[in-house]
This record gives structure tokens, sequence and C-alpha cells, in this order.
């Protein structure tokens, strides 16, 4: 069965640093991966995705994420942190069904970040 | 286009009463998942629907059932609801499973 780590459960950076967000799954296969981030309260906002392709991965708000196999990674970096991204961030892996083209998903247990003004 | 919508909002429901959890999903999508998300976790699969069809069910009791009606709407239901089922359940739909999951807002459910 498929797993994912967050190994840092909070972080808290000033804004304008760069920020990297740790994520390791375990998956028998080439994994779908992805990000999302919620606020309180809120439901989840896909923030990027792998599926297969280019290993470093282009997502909204400035955030982006390398895919290493050999690490099993699968970490969110954005260069320069904007106040209104303090939220809740969960990587989760995605276990294909074979067929029928859908998948479950398996989430971390989120990291929280908050932002330093 | 619209997104995932999900009702109620909030509720609160005592034990061993039953509850029904509603989703609209977004528009031109046939495929939509249930999640778990107690406080202070990540979102846990519950079930998933595929055009009508469960394809995929989550480490949960039969007491957790779901319908999904020929317009990819989607109906939770929760039977004998217990203190831990207190939790917010999210709904989310994908056009199948391509580009990723689009999820609602979620119902928050307090179980007293």
């Amino acid at each position: 069965a498929q797993s994912v780590t967050q190994p840092d459960i909070h972080i808290t950076v000033s804004e304008g640093a760069s920020l990297e967000l740790r994520c390791n799954y375990s998956y028998g296969a080439t994994p779908y991966l992805f990000w999302y981030v919620q606020s309180p309260g809120q439901g989840l906002q896909l923030l990027l995705k792998y599926f297969s392709g280019d290993t470093l991965v282009q997502g909204i708000k400035g955030f982006e994420a390398e895919f290493k196999r050999s690490q099993s990674s699968f970490n969110l970096r954005k260069p320069s942190v904007h106040w209104s991204d303090a939220a809740e961030y969960f990587c989760a892996v995605g276990a294909p069904y074979s067929g029928a083209g859908s998948y479950q998903l398996t989430f971390g247990k989120g990291t929280k970040l908050s932002v330093i003004p | 286009e619209t997104g995932v919508t999900q009702s109620p909002t909030h509720l609160i429901k005592t034990r061993g009463q039953q509850v029904t959890l509603r989703c609209s999903s977004q528009s031109g999508h046939n495929t939509v998942s249930w999640y778990q998300q107690a406080l202070g976790q990540g979102p846990q699969f519950i079930f998933q629907y595929y055009r009508e069809e469960e394809n995929g069910r989550g480490n949960f009791p039969p007491r957790f059932s779901g319908l999904q009606f020929p317009n990819y709407s989607s109906e939770l239901n929760v039977n004998a609801l217990e203190l831990d089922d207190s939790a917010l359940y999210l709904c989310a739909s994908s056009l199948d499973g391509t580009h990723g999951y689009t999820f609602g807002s979620g119902t928050r459910l307090t179980v007293v």
C-alpha cells in the first residue's frame, strides 16, 4: 500500500524568504504525485501535479516541485514567500486503478506554514 | 465553469443517527471521490464512484455508503453515527482521473 510522509508538522518563514516543504512517498510503481493547499475551514486547492515526463513541475502561485525517484521525494519549493501563502500544505500520491482511468489519493498529514511579516 | 459544491456546509447530529451529505461535481466530470478529514489530519479516502459505479473503497466500514447519479452528482450516507465520525467530509471530482481532482469546500459534521 502507498504512504506519504511529510516530516515537518509546522514551518515558519519570513515574508520574502525561500521555502521548501518536504514530501517522501512509498509506492511500488511510478506514482502520480500532487501538492494541495488548504486554508482554514476550506477545501483543498491543487497547486501542481506530476504524472510523467519532466521531473520539475511548475504550479500555480509561483510554486514548483521536483520528483526524485532515487529519493522517493517530491519536495515543494517557492523562491519568495508571500504572507498569503500561510496555510496547510498536503502532499499526496495517487494509486491508479487498472483500466478505470482513475485513482485514489493517499495524503500525508500536512505541513502548516506560518509567514512572519 | 462551476466547481464542486457540497451541502450542507455544517451540521450537528446525535450519536446513532443517520446523515446524508451531498456533492455536485464540476461540470463534465464523471468521477467523484469522498474523503474524511479529522482535525489535524490529512484527508482519508472513503470511496470513489466512476460512471455511477463504486470502483474503489478505503478502510471504512459498510455503514459508510454512497451513490452517484446520472448527472454525476453524489451522496455520502453514514448510518449509526459515532462520535469519531466528527470530521470535515470532502468531495472531489475529476474527468477520468486526468488533470487531478477538484475538491469542494467540505461539510463539517459534528456528532454529539
